[in-house]
C-alpha cells in the first residue's frame, strides 16, 4: 500500500544550523513526492517538488529511490522556517497521500 | 477573494446532527479537491471533482458523507449523522489545471468538533 511516513514529529535546530526533514515513502509505481509548508495561521501551500529539481527558500529534496526517501535540506535554517511540513506523494491526478507532518522550531 | 474560501470556519454539531460545509474555489479553477485532517495528522483524501462531475470519491470514508459541485464552482461537504470520530479539520483545495492536485490552492479549512 502507499504510504508516506515522516519519522520526526517534531524537530528543533538553532539559527543558522543545518536541518534536515525526513521522508520515507512506499509505493509500487514511479513516485512523485512533494514538500508542503504550513506556516502558524496560514493555509498549507506547496513548497517545492521533486520532479522540478528546484530551490526553493533555501530548501531542496532528492529524491532517492534506493531508500525510498525524499528528505528536505537547508544548509542554514532561519527563525522564518518555523512552520510544519508535510511531505506528500501524489498517487494519481486526483490525489495525494500525505504523511503526518514534522513540525519544525528554528530557535533564535 | 483573491483565494480559496470555506465555510464556516469552525463548526460544533451534536453527535447525530447533519453538517453542510462550503468551499468556494479560486474563480475559474476547474478542479476542486476535498481533504480531511484528524488531529495529528497528515491531510487525507476525500474526493476530487472536474468542473461537476466527481472523478473520484474513494475517500469518503462511509456513506454518510456526501459531496457535490453542481454548477462546476461552489461546492459543498455534508456529513449526515455526524460521529465523534468525524471531529477533524476539512481542507477544500482548487486547481486551475485539470486534476493536479499539487498544483491546487489550499483554504484554511473548516474545523468540525462533534460532541
Amino acid at each position: 500500500a502507499q504510504r508516506v511516513t515522516q519519522p520526526e514529529k517534531l524537530l528543533s535546530v538553532f539559527k543558522g544550523a543545518p536541518v534536515e526533514l525526513k521522508c520515507n515513502y512506499s509505493y509500487s509505481g514511479s513516485p512523485e513526492l512533494f514538500w508542503y509548508v504550513q506556516y502558524s495561521r496560514q493555509r498549507l501551500q506547496l513548497l517545492l517538488r521533486h520532479i522540478s529539481r528546484e530551490s526553493i527558500k533555501g530548501f531542496t529534496a532528492d529524491l532517492n529511490k534506493g531508500e525510498t526517501s525524499f528528505h528536505l535540506k537547508k544548509p542554514f535554517a532561519q527563525e522564518e522556517d518555523s512552520a510544519m511540513y508535510y511531505c506528500a506523494l501524489m498517487l494519481n491526478a486526483g490525489k495525494s497521500t500525505f504523511g503526518d507532518g514534522t513540525t519544525l522550531t528554528v530557535k533564535p | 477573494g483573491a483565494g480559496v474560501s470555506q465555510s464556516p470556519r469552525y463548526k460544533v454539531a451534536k453527535r447525530g446532527q447533519d453538517v453542510a460545509l462550503r468551499c468556494d474555489p479560486i474563480s475559474g479553477h476547474v478542479s476542486l479537491f476535498w481533504y480531511q485532517q484528524a488531529l495529528g495528522q497528515g491531510p487525507e483524501f476525500l474526493t476530487y471533482f472536474q468542473n461537476e462531475a466527481q472523478l473520484d470519491k474513494s475517500g469518503l470514508p462511509s456513506d454518510r458523507f456526501f459531496a457535490e459541485r453542481p454548477e462546476g464552482s461552489v461546492s459543498t461537504l455534508k456529513i449526515q449523522r455526524t460521529q465523534q470520530e468525524d471531529s477533524a479539520v476539512y481542507l477544500c483545495a482548487s486547481s486551475l489545471v485539470q486534476g493536479k492536485v499539487t498544483e491546487a490552492f489550499f483554504g484554511q479549512g473548516t474545523r468540525l468538533t462533534v460532541v
